[in-house]
């Protein structure tokens, strides 16, 4: 109940195209969604988060697209490019933690 | 700039070798965490200190201990380290939960060899 499964494991993009990560839960209890970008050698950040009561939220080419009754969260960059290849990280807070997914491997073809 | 600092940046053990990782925060955070990330498996969390003077163990504690010597330093000590041990350390700190942006704030790691 308390996983967060992440899909998918790698993907790959051509630039300008629209990149898409999946996200899904059990535990209804969890109050917010972060996604975190991680590129190598550095800690992840923070990139973009929502709460269960949004069902969409936008900064700038980021978009976290959330559904509660599915239990399910996505991440979705448009007009992907280069400098967005990077691991992407969905997590989802429960009893005052973040648990983690597994997290996805993106590149971005030029 | 603040945020989470992590010493070292590096380190090579030999088995059965001891060390000590540092970290501080400079963003009066509450909490504070360490993760280690093995490829493929994510971010798995050792041990965490929700608060100062309370330390809890996580995913994977077997092997390590950690101390909460104030508000701003946390560290993780190996005492007898395992080629197993081998990975990259995170250290990270979040602000109580009811902040608008709540997020965790991690350091640039520490990579780990033990031979």
């Amino acid at each position: 109940q308390q996983q967060v499964k992440q899909s998918p494991q790698s993907l790959i993009v051509q630039k300008g195209g629209i990149s898409i990560i999946n996200c899904a839960y059990e535990n209804t209890a969890f109050d917010y969604f972060p996604w975190y970008q991680q590129f190598p050698g550095k800690g992840p950040a923070l990139l973009i988060a929502i709460r269960p009561d949004v069902s969409e939220k936008k900064e700038g080419r980021f978009t976290i697209s959330f559904n509660k009754s599915a239990k399910q969260f996505s991440l979705h960059i448009m007009d992907s490019q280069p400098g967005d290849s990077a691991t992407y990280f969905c997590a989802a807070r429960g009893n005052y933690q973040l648990i983690w997914g597994a997290g996805t491997k993106l590149i971005i073809k030029p | 700039n603040a945020g989470v600092t992590q010493t070292p940046k590096f380190q090579v053990l030999k088995t059965g070798q001891s060390m000590t990782l540092q970290c501080a925060q400079d963003m009066n955070h509450n909490s504070m965490y360490w993760y280690r990330q093995d490829p493929g498996m994510g971010l798995r969390l050792i041990y965490y200190s929700a608060s100062e003077g309370t330390t809890d163990k996580g995913e994977v504690p077997n092997g390590y201990n950690v101390s909460r010597l104030n508000k701003r330093e946390f560290s993780l000590r190996l005492e007898s380290a395992a080629p197993s041990q081998t990975s990259v350390y995170f250290c990270a700190s979040s602000a109580p939960p009811g902040q608008r942006i709540y997020g965790y704030t991690f350091g640039s790691g520490t990579r780990l060899t033990v031979v």
